[in-house]
């Protein structure tokens, strides 16, 4: 099983440029999201999403954007990237959005380094 | 306040020792707590969830205080291969948002 699919797994921005990390799960997962993990901050919810279209904020959502046209896909945006986005995107979903069904399946993560 | 706070790291061990680790919550209407470990530049990986009544996974036992708005996880007999940061899982505000305490790092030595 593929599971939770990232890419790319490591990636370096100029500031300013744009780039789209994408994610992609084979299990037919309702709940998808993006958390960032930074030294001493922890995983951060950035958006998640409880099925196709429909999307919503999390902790710290300023600068990206995402969308969610199918129950797959689910890419984060980077529009304008600043260097206070280096950090470790991990994509994470779980198969309901009730409360027995906490387990978040992650990817391998991807290493964004903004110049 | 943090929503949630975890001891701080690193707890270093020898093999064969009992190591608990805390983690504290704020949002009183939370419902759902789990234990995630996370191995070095590795993805976090579901350890156990954690429910009212306690649980127990082998060596690792986990209890939820809802009074103190906290809960633990217990590793007794502590193995090399428990090194690893241990992160508590609170949802906070609804279903959907989990959020991850910033991590407890366990260093267990021969």
């Amino acid at each position: 099983n593929a599971g939770v699919t990232q890419t790319p797994k490591f990636q370096v921005l100029k500031t300013g440029q744009s780039m789209t990390l994408q994610c992609a799960q084979d299990m037919n997962h309702e709940y998808m999201s993006w958390y960032r993990q930074d030294p001493g901050m922890g995983l951060r919810l950035i958006h998640y999403s409880v099925g196709a279209g429909i999307t919503d904020q999390g902790e710290v959502p300023n600068g990206y954007n995402v969308s969610r046209s199918t129950t797959e896909d689910f890419p984060l945006r980077l529009l304008s990237a600043a260097p206070s986005q280096t950090s470790v995107y991990f994509c994470a979903s779980r198969p309901g959005t009730g409360t027995l069904t906490g387990e978040l399946f992650f990817g391998e993560g991807s290493r964004l380094t903004v110049l | 306040r943090k929503e949630v706070e975890q001891d701080p790291g690193p707890f270093n061990v020898p093999e064969g020792a009992t190591v608990a680790f805390n983690c504290t919550y704020s949002n009183s209407a939370s419902q759902s707590f789990f234990w995630y470990r996370q191995d070095c530049r590795k993805e976090p990986k579901l350890l156990m969830s954690v429910y009212s009544s306690g649980n127990e996974d082998g060596r690792f036992t986990a209890q939820l205080n809802r009074a103190s708005q906290y809960i633990s996880l217990l590793i007794r007999d502590s193995k090399l291969s428990d090194s690893a940061t241990y992160l508590c899982v609170v949802n906070v505000g609804g279903f959907q948002k989990l959020v991850f305490g910033t991590g407890t790092r366990l260093l267990v030595s021969p």
